[in-house]
């Protein structure tokens, strides 16, 4: 069964500068697709990125970029310019071919003023 | 457009009874799928509907059952309520079926089961 692991429970950044959020997988498909979901506190969970595992080419979304490496099925989340309203719990999602997404534990992000 | 809406958004229960939430996924939208997010076992799938039919289930018993309407609307049902059936249970709507479809997420509804 594919699992997702994100070895860091909590994680804190300054505002305006750069955080990176880890993120591994276990799978034996060779076709999927990696998400990064924000859930602020009280509300609803949102996409940020997304990253199709056929695509070499590391998706961007403004300040949120990732950096995929198949190889070592490792999908990371890099935000910059930090800003308050990134304070989150940031989770890293897995969709194989029987399109059930697995989610991994979270990672919660403050942003210090 | 609006979002997509759950409700009730809180429901207490006691153990033994049943359950049922809904879903209203954004116009247009047909696909809804079910998460249930716990502190202990985080966010896991439950199932997801696609034109009245349930395409994918999770790995959850029997007691949890869902069906969709001819609109699209989306309901759950947990039959003979544990205590550790205690979550907050998350509805996505998308477009169509497919991981190319992005997953809009609802509020939720945070279930206690006393």
């Amino acid at each position: 069964a594919q699992t997702v692991t994100q070895s860091q429970p909590e994680m804190s950044v300054q505002e305006a500068e750069t955080v990176t959020l880890s993120c591994t997988y276990d799978t034996s498909e060779s076709d999927y697709y990696l998400f990064w979901y924000k859930q602020p506190p009280s509300r609803q969970m949102i996409l940020v990125i997304r990253q199709e595992a056929y695509k070499q080419q590391n998706a961007t979304e403004n300040r949120f970029s990732v950096n995929f490496q198949k190889a070592a099925k490792s999908f990371s989340l890099k935000i910059s310019d930090s800003q308050l309203g990134d304070a989150a719990m940031y989770f890293c999602a897995y969709e194989g071919r029987n399109n059930d997404m697995r989610f991994g534990a979270g990672t919660r992000l403050t942003v210090k003023p | 457009k609006a979002g997509v809406t759950q409700t009730p958004r809180y429901l207490i229960k006691t153990r033994g009874q049943q359950v049922t939430l809904s879903c209203s996924p954004i116009s247009g939208h047909r696909s809804v799928s079910w998460y249930q997010q716990t502190p202990g076992q985080g966010l896991q799938f439950l199932f997801e509907y696609f034109s009245e039919t349930q395409r994918n289930k999770g790995n959850f018993p029997g007691r949890f059952s869902g069906r969709q309407f001819s609109n699209s609307r989306s309901e759950m049902n947990v039959s003979t309520l544990e205590l550790g059936d205690s979550a907050l249970y998350l509805c996505a709507s998308s477009f169509t079926t497919g991981r190319h479809n992005e997953q809009f997420f609802g509020p939720g509804t945070r279930l206690t089961v006393l």
